[in-house]
């Protein structure tokens, strides 16, 4: 069975500031990889996916993500962060069992950006 | 449209009560799924669903019974809980076949209560 790991529980950042979370994951075969972000009392939403072509997969509010297949990492970056971009922030993968998509979560990082 | 809704967003029951958990999506998705998330931990995969049949169940106790009564719909039946199962309840769904860009999206959840 296939693994994720975010090493950083939490990343305190001042607003404006470059940030990275990290994401390890455990394969050798074809992955699909996935960053959630979850605000506050709400469901996850779709940050950014990577499923193959380009390494480097961008989301439309200013997040990046690069696929390392020779590191297994999968790590998400910002140049500049808000004050609003401050959420719980889940990488996961995505295996097949039994014919049937199963999707592996990372214990998750709080990022808490700071005034 | 890429949304999951879930009703109800909140609910607060007894032990002994009989109540059920609503999901609903018009993706034209076949795969759906139960989650439940404890505070700061990442979504634990409960059940899935695919194309009406159930073909994922992660050990869940009999006192969460699922069921999915059309390919847009899928229901959390609950008998019986106990305290411990407080948590957020998500719902999410995705494409179920072999084409590779299968992406689950979530509900916001439903935020359940056990007295």
């Amino acid at each position: 069975a296939q693994s994720v790991t975010q090493l950083d529980s939490q990343v305190p950042v001042f607003e404006e500031a470059p940030v990275e979370l990290r994401c390890n994951y455990s394969s050798s075969v074809s992955v699909y990889l996935f960053w959630y972000v979850q605000y506050p009392n709400q469901g996850l939403q779709l940050l950014l996916k990577y499923l193959s072509g380009s390494t480097l997969v961008e989301s439309i509010n200013g997040f990046e993500a690069e696929f390392n297949k020779s590191q297994t990492s999968f790590h998400l970056r910002k140049p500049s962060v808000h004050i609003s971009d401050t959420a719980e922030y889940f990488c996961a993968v995505r295996e097949t069992t039994s014919g049937t998509y199963k999707y592996i979560f990372g214990t998750g990082t709080r990022l808490k950006v700071l005034a | 449209d890429t949304e999951v809704t879930q009703t109800p967003k909140h609910l607060v029951m007894g032990m002994t009560n009989k109540k059920s958990l609503k999901c609903e999506q018009h993706m034209g998705h076949r795969a759906m799924y139960w989650y439940k998330q404890k505070a700061k931990k990442p979504p634990e995969l409960m059940f899935v669903y695919s194309y009406e049949k159930l073909s994922i169940n992660e050990s869940v106790p009999s006192r969460f019974s699922p069921e999915c009564p059309n390919s847009s719909l899928l229901n959390l039946h609950l008998h019986a809980l106990q305290p411990e199962d407080s948590a957020l309840y998500l719902c999410a769904s995705s494409q179920a076949g072999t084409g590779g860009w299968e992406t689950q999206y979530f509900g916001p959840g439903t935020r359940l209560l056990v007295l």
